[in-house]
C-alpha cells in the first residue's frame, strides 16, 4: 500500500523560531510536491522537487528531497504569523506502479505561528 | 477569469437530488482532475482526464459521474449521494499528466443531507 506520512500533523511555534516538517513515503518516486492550504481556500503550489538532492527555497521556506531515503523536508526559518496554514506533501507515483498524474497526498501539517 | 475556477462554491443537496459541479481552467492545460478532501482522510484523487479522455478512475462509486467535454471544462455529476460524501471537492489542472505540477481550483463545499 502506498503511504505518505507527514509529521508532525500539528505544529504550534513562536515567531522567529525554526522548524522542519517531514514527509516520508513508502514507494519509489523521484517527484514530490509541497502545497499550502489556508482555511477555506484551495491548495497553492509551493515547490516542485524533481530529482534526488533537489533543494528549493522561497522566502522563509526551503524544501529538499532525498529519494534514496524516501524523505522530503520543508524547513521553516524565522517563522512569521503569515506562514500559518496547512502544508501538504504529495508524491507523484506516475510511472512507478501508479497511473498518470497520480499524486498521493500526506495528511497535512497544520502550522500555527504565534507572536 | 484566471487559473482554475469552480462553481458552485457551496452546495447542499438531499440524498435523492441530482446536481453537477463545474470546473473550468484558463491555463491552456491538457489534463484535469477531481479530488475529494474530507476531514478524516488525506486528499483523494477521484478522476483524471488527459486530452478529454479519462485515464484514471480511482475506484469511485458510480454515484459520481465525471464528464470532460473539452480540455478546459470538467464536470462532476452527482446523484443519490450519501451523507459520507459530504466533503470539499477540488478540481485541478496541469499541462500533462507526467511531471507537471497541478494547479487547484477553490473547491466546492458539498453537504449531503
Amino acid at each position: 500500500e502506498l503511504k505518505v506520512e507527514q509529521n508532525p500533523l500539528f505544529l504550534s511555534m513562536q515567531e522567529g523560531k525554526n522548524y522542519t516538517i517531514y514527509c516520508n513515503y513508502s514507494t519509489t518516486s523521484d517527484r514530490l510536491y509541497w502545497y499550502r492550504q489556508d482555511p477555506g481556500k484551495s491548495l497553492e503550489s509551493l515547490f516542485v522537487l524533481l530529482s534526488n538532492g533537489a533543494v528549493k527555497q522561497e522566502g522563509r521556506l526551503m524544501a529538499s528531497l532525498d529519494t534514496k531515503a524516501r524523505l522530503s523536508t520543508l524547513h521553516i526559518t524565522a517563522a512569521v504569523h503569515d506562514l500559518s496554514a496547512t502544508y501538504f506533501c504529495a508524491v507523484d507515483v506516475a510511472g512507478y506502479g501508479g497511473s498518470q498524474g497520480n499524486l498521493i497526498f500526506g495528511k497535512g501539517t497544520k502550522l500555527s505561528v504565534k507572536p | 477569469e484566471t487559473g482554475v475556477t469552480q462553481t458552485p462554491r457551496h452546495l447542499v443537496m438531499g440524498m435523492t437530488n441530482k446536481k453537477s459541479l463545474k470546473c473550468e481552467q484558463h491555463l491552456g492545460h491538457n489534463a484535469m482532475y477531481w479530488y475529494k478532501q474530507s476531514a478524516k482522510k488525506p486528499l483523494e484523487l477521484m478522476f483524471v482526464y488527459s486530452l478529454e479522455e479519462r485515464v484514471e478512475n480511482n475506484s469511485v462509486p458510480s454515484r459520481f459521474s465525471p464528464e470532460c467535454p473539452n480540455s478546459s471544462h470538467l464536470f462532476l455529476h452527482l446523484h443519490t449521494l450519501q451523507p459520507e460524501d459530504s466533503a470539499l471537492y477540488l478540481c485541478a489542472s496541469s499541462h500533462g499528466t507526467d511531471y507537471y505540477e497541478q494547479y487547484f481550483g477553490p473547491g466546492t463545499r458539498l453537504t449531503v443531507t
